[in-house]
């Protein structure tokens, strides 16, 4: 168990749909990154949030959003859902920005498996 | 913008052998952070190794090594001793050092096999 808990784990649902994908980062790590993984377009980094606020934008479509709470926890919104939305999507968490920790590499939860048909 | 790139898209080794990752960067940051990932088939993406650019000094842990050339910007994974555990995608990553945003870039994986 790395310490970064997502779910659900595998998700299926029909293109046009919206859904939500929760993050729990490690314990004391302020920082969520979101990752796409496609078969053709390896990992993608989504979005970046540190202590509640908006850090770094990657290849993240409008159609998708996230937003980290108080509590640290992160969700990622995908909505108007297409077939090529299908993927693997990761959170990541890393200590502190600034101090150091973020030289020692990201932790990352085991995914989840979203399919659109 | 930085770049990772992987030129061997599969691999594969007899066990106990030794192999070779490749991995190249391209980056005008002179501080960063060189990584390399584990992705086994349970899905889930393992740090395997670490290196700081300002160490000439290649990381070691255990069975696994880098050799850091930092002017030809190449960053390549040895495994020693492969086991059939080894059996995973291997990715390369790069974060730099400076700024507020840790970002890290991954290059597209080698899917390495390890046979019996």
């Amino acid at each position: 168990d790395s310490g970064v808990t997502q779910t659900p784990k595998h998700l299926i649902t029909a293109t046009g749909q919206r859904v939500t994908l929760r993050c729990s980062p490690r314990s004391g790590d302020l920082s969520v990154y979101w990752y796409q993984q496609s078969l053709d377009q390896g990992l993608q980094f989504l979005i970046q949030y540190y202590n509640g606020e908006e850090r770094a934008k990657g290849n993240i479509l409008e159609r998708f959003s996230a937003q980290q709470f108080p509590d640290l926890h992160s969700e990622l919104n995908l909505s108007s859902l297409e077939l090529g939305d299908s993927a693997l999507y990761f959170c990541a968490s890393s200590s502190k920005v600034g101090t150091g920790g973020i030289g020692y590499g990201y932790t990352f939860g085991s995914g989840t498996r979203l399919t659109v048909v | 913008a930085q770049t990772v790139t992987q030129s061997q898209p599969e691999m594969s080794v007899q066990e106990a052998e030794t192999v070779t990752l490749s991995c190249t960067y391209d980056t005008s940051e002179n501080n960063y952070y060189l990584f390399w990932y584990k992705q086994p088939p349970s899905r889930q993406m393992i740090l395997v190794i670490r290196q700081e650019a300002y160490k000439q000094q290649n990381a070691t842990e255990n069975r696994f090594s880098v050799n850091f050339q930092k002017a030809a910007k190449s960053f390549s994974l040895k495994i020693s001793d492969s086991q059939l555990g080894d059996t995973a995608m291997y990715f390369c990553a790069f974060m730099k050092q400076k700024g507020s945003q840790g970002n890290l870039i991954f290059g597209k994986g080698t899917k390495l096999s390890v046979k019996p």
